[in-house]
């Protein structure tokens, strides 16, 4: 089946640093989505990426789908310790009926 | 306005019994999602609904699991002879077409002992 690969699992950063994950897949998405976890609650939908080469910010938050549809990263600027949690990112199947999510970068901020 | 809500937050049930986990969508929202997921994985999905149907069931792992939404709003996942590799957060999420982003609810952590 389709499978996201998601990367790096975790990081370790200082605040006020800069964070790149980025998530690649073997199969075309038409749509990307960013969501962000905390322990105990549901993925928060961040941004969602609808074309390919689209490049979308929210706040420190930005994120690019790739041209060739296959894979897609985000960016944090300036990390702050509330950035703490799980990052996932997911694709949306043509039929836009079910979310492939890949398996997560886990983010840790020292203040 | 309100977001996706699931209950119970926190199930437990001994294994071989029979647990129904709720979901209520955001309101005007026909898509609705049940999700999986397993500790330090992403989410999997079990089914997905557009209205009252179920438009596709092909997450759903074996025939102890269904899912109902009779209504077209609020969705039912019922897990029938549970075994404690059902244990996982189940997730709902929601949206207001099938091509649009999903919302998430906080999830019905089940433990079967």
């Amino acid at each position: 089946g389709q499978q996201l690969n998601q990367s790096p699992q975790s990081m370790f950063i200082q605040e006020g640093e800069d964070v790149s994950m980025n998530c690649t897949s073997s199969s075309i998405f038409n749509t990307w989505l960013w969501y962000k976890q905390d322990p105990g609650e549901g993925p928060v939908l961040l941004i969602a990426l609808y074309k390919a080469g689209e490049l979308t910010s929210n706040g420190r938050l930005t994120a690019q789908f790739g041209i060739t549809r296959k894979d897609s990263f985000l960016n944090i600027s300036a990390s702050i310790p509330s950035d703490v949690g799980i990052y996932f990112c997911a694709g949306l199947n043509n039929a836009g009926n079910m979310l492939t999510f890949g398996g997560g970068t886990r983010l840790m901020v020292k203040p | 306005g309100a977001g996706v809500s699931q209950t119970p937050s926190n199930k437990v049930t001994e294994k071989g019994k029979y647990v129904e986990l709720r979901c209520d969508p955001i309101s005007g929202h026909t898509a609705l999602y049940w999700y999986r997921q397993s500790l330090g994985q992403g989410p999997e999905f079990l089914i997905y609904f557009q209205g009252t149907g179920a438009a596709d069931d092909s997450g759903l792992p074996n025939d102890r699991f269904f899912a109902v939404r009779p209504e077209g709003s609020v969705s039912t996942l019922k897990i029938q002879r549970t075994e404690r590799g059902d244990s996982a957060v189940y997730l709902c999420a929601s949206s207001l077409t099938n091509t649009r982003e999903q919302y998430f609810g906080p999830g019905t952590r089940l433990t079967v002992t």
